[in-house]
């Protein structure tokens, strides 16, 4: 089954740029989306299509896509980017499946 | 605007069996393929189930394959998720969520509150 691996911890400074990897075998061959996850709430989708951003979502944040690795970038980060990030791929090479990264999370300094 | 209200949520005894409801609003539901996805207590999200927007194709996690079962009522703008021999490890939060615009690559625009499933006797 396909593997999707994020480090489970990043740190940064306010004002700073977080960079969040999410591993995966020739992921740029995919479509990779990005959510954010505050405690004690529900996911909320930031980046979806490996860059595009939905409605509402602030420019800071924004994604690539190519060869093993997807990349979620935080610029001038906030207290309020605070959060847990998910990576998710949906695997249709040979079951058709969603898969989730491990998930990162965010701290601001 | 787009709400998704789970219900159904409980505990339940190894082995037993659970219905959980999503009530969709604000978009066309019978035009977008619904999905469930999962949260154990303090473990990352794991995706369990998606259902075509006619109902016509479903595909499932391993995990649950066998023993959960995903539909749709397209009249009642209701996605639902059926659950028998329930096990320990089935129990988390269970979010039901709605297919992205882009069906093929399927990712998940909205989602719900969730709703929590207890497994213990």
């Amino acid at each position: 089954s396909y593997v999707l691996t994020q480090p489970p911890s990043v740190s940064v400074a306010p004002g700073k740029t977080a960079r969040i990897t999410c591993g995966g075998n020739n992921i740029g061959s995919k479509s990779v989306h990005w959510y954010q996850q505050k405690p004690g709430q529900a996911p909320v989708l930031v980046i979806y299509y490996d860059s595009d951003r939905p409605s509402g979502i602030p420019e800071r944040f924004s994604g690539s896509n190519s060869g093993n690795t997807a990349t979620l970038t935080i610029s001038r980060v906030e207290a309020g980017d605070e959060a847990d990030y998910y990576c998710q791929v949906w695997d249709s090479s040979s079951d058709h499946r969603g898969v989730f990264g491990t998930g990162t999370k965010v701290t601001v300094l | 605007q787009v709400q998704l209200v789970e219900s159904g949520g409980g505990v339940v005894q190894p082995g037993g069996s659970l219905r959980l409801s999503c009530a969709a609003s604000g978009f066309t539901f019978s035009s977008y393929g619904m999905h469930w996805v999962r949260q154990a207590p303090g473990k990352g999200l794991e995706w369990v189930a998606f259902i075509r927007y006619d109902g016509s194709n479903k595909y499932y996690a391993d995990s649950v394959k066998g023993r959960f079962t995903i539909s749709r009522d397209n009249s009642k703008n209701t996605l639902y998720l059926q659950m028998n021999s329930l096990r320990a490890e089935d129990t988390a939060v269970y979010y039901c969520a709605k297919e992205g615009i882009y069906p093929m690559v399927k990712y998940f625009d909205y989602w719900g509150q969730g709703t929590l499933v207890t497994v213990s006797s």
